[in-house]
């Protein structure tokens, strides 16, 4: 299972740091990706972070590459993503999801607006 | 990046019928590992995405057998056999090859009675 939180409003140029709390699986063994959804729209890859075996490695969608932060604590089986420089088009449902896309979260909303 | 194109982007069936939804890759999904990694989500209204298929034809625990996949390379298929009430909602193909590749979707297939 995996749930999200952290979700809210924030003006555009703001922060926000989502968490996703996982239990059920290895987590620590897992990689952990996000992927988001604009209202009514498709699904998007946003990155993810391998597992420590892996040294915890990351990769980033073009468009959020420098703005968005993918990190893990393996002792809490915890994700989280650090969102910066927030753009009203940032606007989506993010979900955290398991390696593989074997197991998404409900989905936390973030919605940047002036 | 690999683009993902589905058809059709919406797809009327009849319950009882059966439905069929196809994805082509921009580029050959043939991963060096010799695996390919097609996987098929359906999306049910208000609900997140979940698994149904993965590595082209490997239906994932708890998927009924109405739901079977196929293809090789570029080109793929999702068959529903029977089309039941609760199949409705938007599918999406997604290839999920290893770091440090992205994962991407097609646009995603409406499927409604």
């Amino acid at each position: 299972q995996l749930v999200e939180s952290g979700g809210g409003s924030v003006q555009p140029g703001g922060s926000l740091k989502l968490s996703c709390a996982a239990s059920g699986f290895y987590f620590s063994g897992s990689a952990m990706h996000w992927v988001r959804q604009a209202s009514g729209k498709g699904l998007e890859w946003i990155g993810r972070i391998r597992s420590k075996p892996n040294n915890h490695a990351t990769s980033y969608a073009a468009s959020v590459k420098g703005r968005f932060t993918i990190s893990r604590d393996d002792s809490q089986n915890t994700a989280y993503l650090q969102m910066n420089s927030l753009k009203i088009d940032d606007t989506a449902v993010y979900y955290c999801v398991r390696g593989g896309g074997d197991s998404w979260g409900q989905g936390t909303l973030v919605t940047i607006s002036s | 990046e690999i683009v993902m194109t589905q058809t059709p982007l919406s797809s009327p069936v009849t319950l009882g019928q059966p439905a069929s939804i196809s994805c082509r890759s921009s580029e050959s999904l043939v991963h060096s590992d010799g695996n390919t990694y097609l996987s098929w989500l359906q999306q049910r209204p208000g609900q997140p995405p979940r698994l149904l298929i993965h590595k082209i034809s490997n239906r994932f625990s708890g998927v009924p057998d109405r739901f079977s996949g196929s293809g090789a390379g570029t080109d793929f298929t999702l068959k529903i056999s029977r089309v039941e009430a609760e199949d409705v909602g938007v599918y999406y193909c997604m290839q999920a090859a290893p770091f440090p590749h992205p994962y991407t979707f097609g646009q995603g297939t409406k499927l409604e009675i």
